[in-house]
């Protein structure tokens, strides 16, 4: 069946716009998370939700991030006024409720901001 | 604070030899430990997912190993193959329920198998 999706693949935009991402996770999968990978850091958690809400927001670097989900389906992770060190690759990971079995990843939006 | 840690940072070896890849944890309160693979420019793959109750899980070539009070894990890659070359990942969930199963990961073995 159809894997996580994610897109745009690749992402450039100019430092101080406003970028959206978006995540379709596997169909059934009530947990969807959001993980960061960039040179320096590796990858890291941002964002954690279940159904539509996000009780684990405890990765966003800056209140210039912000994710939403709806119809517990599609998220969107929105960055605010871009700046240079939000460069990395953007993960989705859907499972079908945290905890159980592994977690299925999407192939990444690559950010890269000028 | 969970930290991941893996050694070694980058391994070349040639094709047939068999070959381990290591990852240690610092906090032992674990729900489960998973590797993955991920090839250039694409998203992870799920290998082998090692429950804390458990000491090894098998797949294939492929055999994962956790000893939870030395905090480590091992990877074993019997007789190893060009197609083996990827980065691969460590990742472990904590246990408890605010954790919500997310990953900590470690930084990565880059592995390259030449014929």
């Amino acid at each position: 069946g159809a894997g996580v999706s994610q897109s745009p693949s690749n992402k450039v935009t100019e430092k101080g716009k406003d970028v959206e991402l978006r995540c379709d996770p596997i169909s059934g999968h009530t947990a969807l998370y959001w993980y960061r990978q960039s040179l320096g850091q590796g990858l890291e958690f941002l964002i954690y939700f279940q159904g539509n809400s996000a009780p684990d927001k405890s990765g966003l670097p800056s209140d210039r991030f912000s994710a939403e989900r709806t119809g517990g389906s599609v998220s969107t992770l929105t960055i605010q006024r871009t700046q240079q060190e939000d460069s990395a690759v953007y993960l989705c990971a859907s499972v079908t409720s945290a905890y159980q079995e592994t977690q299925y990843f999407g192939p990444g939006t690559r950010l890269l901001v000028l | 604070k969970q930290e991941v840690t893996q050694i070694p940072a980058a391994l070349s070896v040639p094709e047939g030899e068999n070959l381990v890849l290591n990852c240690s944890f610092t906090d032992s309160a674990i729900y489960n430990l998973q590797w993955f693979r991920q090839d250039p420019g694409k998203g992870l793959t799920s290998l082998l997912l090692i429950q804390s109750s458990q000491r090894e899980q098998t797949s294939g070539r492929l055999n994962a190993s956790l000893d939870k009070s030395s905090g480590r894990s091992t990877l074993y890659i019997a007789a190893s193959q060009p197609g083996d070359s990827a980065t691969y990942l460590c990742a472990s969930t904590r246990a408890g329920g605010t954790s919500y199963g997310k990953l900590t990961f470690g930084q990565g073995t880059i592995l390259t198998v030449h014929p």
